[in-house]
């Protein structure tokens, strides 16, 4: 069974940089896309983008300025980092496994496995 | 980017019931459409995706319909653990991927 954990701080000033990791346990992050979504209550659940393998990522335009997400398949890890929040960054922010069948460059596009999420607040 | 609208926002429906639960698309997103169920404190769950293919463990009392821009999730005879918040997502067009509102699915 495929298991996924969020870490990272739960409070971020506005202004300074968001990061969170991913570590998966269950499976390998040498294959499928891995991707990170937030929710909130003004937006609801918004895909922020993916990664597959080291050098293929994807993101959603309106957050493409300030988003990278980075992988670690030697301790099984992704990680995303979102700069310059402001309070409309304020969500649960999800990790989550692209469904099976996917292959680059096609990932499948809905999400099987997610994280348990973690709220992140922007405040200083 | 691809609109997703959910209707209604809230449905009331008795135990034993049939519920039925609405997603449109701007434009169309041919058969690529997945829907969820979200529980409070949870994570999404995912309960069907290609339109009416169901995840693995799900109820076969799950079903979804619909093609373009007209969706549908039944969901044939409510238990008590069915009431929750559902979304769908369409993953044709794309960057980026995008979830309707949601409908609440709330005990009458």
């Amino acid at each position: 069974q495929v298991h996924l954990q969020e870490s990272g701080p739960g409070l971020v000033k506005p202004s300074e940089t968001l990061s969170l990791t991913c570590t998966v346990s269950g499976g390998s992050t040498s294959s499928y896309y891995w991707s990170w979504i937030r929710q909130s209550p003004g937006k609801g659940l918004e895909w922020i983008g993916y990664i597959y393998n080291s050098a293929n990522t994807n993101y959603n335009p309106s957050l493409k300025s300030r988003v990278t997400i980075s992988i670690d398949t030697s301790k099984n890890q992704f990680s995303l980092r979102l700069s310059s929040v402001t309070a409309a960054d304020a969500a649960v922010y999800y990790c989550a496994r692209d469904g099976e069948g996917g292959t680059f460059p096609h990932p499948s596009g809905y999400f099987d496995y997610w994280g348990q999420g973690t709220l992140v607040t922007v405040s200083s | 980017e691809v609109v997703m609208t959910q209707s209604p926002a809230t449905l009331s429906v008795s135990p034993g019931e049939r519920a039925t639960l609405s997603c449109r698309a701007s434009q169309s997103v041919l058969s690529n459409l997945a829907w969820y169920q979200q529980k409070p404190g949870q994570a999404p769950r995912l309960l069907i995706y290609g339109t009416s293919t169901r995840a693995t463990g799900i109820p076969a009392r799950f079903s979804g319909s619909g093609s373009g821009t007209e969706f549908t999730l039944t969901i044939s005879s409510l238990q008590s653990e069915d009431f929750a918040v559902y979304y769908c997502q369409q993953y044709n067009n794309w960057p980026p991927y995008t979830f309707g509102q949601g409908t609440k699915l709330e005990i009458k």
